[in-house]
């Protein structure tokens, strides 16, 4: 069964610098990774979207990065800023049939101004 | 073009109470689905449905039943709340190859 973990739960950083959050999963099988940002009491908003062949994508601060060998992903922001503020949540979606993801509990990110 | 729609918001029920959360989507999506976020668990689905008429068991069924009306229509129903689904409920849409995209949420309380 896949399991995605992120570590850590919570951050908190002045505004200004540059950050990197971090996922892992069990399974290297997957077919893509996707990040999500959630605001307090809000829904989901889709933040970057990695194929299981690509490497990396980046949208403007952002930028994500795939290692499937080994497991992980990457959510390096740039410059924060205190409205990037919110939880971050990484999840997998299978190779094969399955459409379903498998999502980490998610980091909370607080930048302080 | 709305996206993801969520009925209702916020809803609060006692115990062996039944209800029905709507979701419907616009964007022409084959892929719906139905999550719960509970603290410090993530997002876990309860089920899903790859196209119109068809439904299939996530992670956590139990005590739930969901029905695809169309293709733009996904509900899911509490026949008998309990306690335990006291949540934040999640519809999400999307094509296979593609992201997902999720709606606003209902917060649900069962007392």
């Amino acid at each position: 069964k896949q399991e995605v973990t992120q570590i850590p739960a919570a951050l908190s950083v002045p505004e200004g610098e540059n950050l990197v959050l971090n996922c892992s999963f069990t399974d290297s099988a997957i077919y893509n990774l996707q990040w999500f940002r959630q605001d307090p009491g809000k829904g989901l908003t889709s933040l970057l979207l990695i194929q299981s062949s690509q490497r990396e994508q980046t949208s403007g601060r952002l930028n994500a990065s795939l290692d499937k060998s080994s497991g992980r992903s990457t959510l390096y922001i740039a410059a924060s800023q205190p409205g990037d503020s919110a939880t971050y949540l990484c999840a997998v979606k299978p190779s094969g049939s399955a459409r379903q993801l498998t999502f980490g509990s998610g980091t909370q990110l607080t930048v302080l101004p | 073009n709305a996206g993801v729609t969520q009925t209702p918001k916020f809803q609060v029920l006692k115990t062996g109470q039944s209800m029905t959360l709507q979701c419907a989507q616009d964007m022409n999506h084959n892929s719906m689905y139905w999550y719960r976020q509970d603290p410090g668990m993530g997002l876990r689905l309860i089920y899903y449905s790859a196209s119109e008429g068809t439904t299939d068991k996530g992670e956590v069924p139990n005590g739930y039943n969901v029905s695809r009306l169309n293709k733009r229509e996904f509900s899911l129903r509490l026949e008998s709340a309990a306690p335990s689904q006291t949540s934040v409920y999640f519809c999400a849409s999307g094509r296979k190859t593609y992201e997902q995209y999720f709606g606003p949420g209902t917060r649900l309380t069962v007392t």
